[in-house]
């Protein structure tokens, strides 16, 4: 079983519309986690850190489901430039498991 | 400006001849480490360095080697490099390993033919 894991994708969404999507982790003692985003095959950036209360930044909310071992991203009225690939980051035993992204496509 | 460089950024070679691939960073980082990205996998960590002269197996260290003589510079070396070996690679450094950050390179495009 892969530590990290996530829906490839791709969602495809319109201009203004809201996208949300998980990551399921396999280590219950997980201690940080993060979203990066990935523009086509460019380097991963981190987008923001995920706290265990939730948190948002802008048009984008992250949450942590400990219980059930997931975070989210939900972007709020999409951009254009949201296009990208989103990766799901856990850090546990001072080690970082990258999940292989969530793409999203966001059409005019 | 604030980065972390590699060089090539693409390379294609032959099986077995030997290739370097150099990263460096201007932000006095301690941490650096390597990945490698293939299609439907996530980022794998190759090796890593916690600081000069230490470093570190990571996930996936099998045919790689590294250095870290200086703290900026971290380069990954393939001694006899093989089609499986054909990937897209991340150099990338943080002030620490612990939770910071992660600033990647620009990424190398390596092919092994």
């Amino acid at each position: 079983r892969k530590e990290v894991e996530q829906d490839p994708g791709p969602f495809n969404v319109p201009e203004g519309a809201t996208v949300a999507f998980n990551c399921t982790y396999s280590n219950s003692a997980s201690q940080s986690f993060f979203w990066y985003r990935q523009d086509c095959r460019k380097e991963p950036k981190l987008l923001m850190s995920v706290y265990s209360s939730g948190n948002e930044d802008g048009r984008f909310t992250a949450q942590l489901n400990r219980a059930s071992q997931y975070i989210s991203l939900l972007i709020r009225d999409s951009k254009l430039s949201d296009s990208a690939t989103y990766l799901c980051v856990v850090l546990d035993d001072y080690k970082l498991s990258f999940g292989a992204g969530t793409t999203v496509t966001v059409r005019a | 400006e604030a980065q972390v460089t590699q060089n090539p950024r693409y390379l294609i070679t032959v099986t077995g001849k030997k290739l370097t691939v150099t990263c460096s960073q201007n932000m006095n980082h301690e941490y650096m480490s390597w990945y490698r990205q293939d299609p439907g996998l996530g980022l794998r960590q190759i090796y890593y360095s916690m600081n000069v002269e230490v470093t570190d197996k990571g996930d996936v260290p099998e045919g790689y080697k590294v250095s870290r003589k200086e703290k900026r510079n971290f380069p990954l070396i393939l001694e006899s490099p093989s089609p499986n070996q054909t990937s897209l690679y991340f150099c990338a450094s943080s002030r620490g390993r612990v939770g910071y950050e992660q600033y990647f390179g620009p990424g190398t495009r390596l092919t092994v033919t």
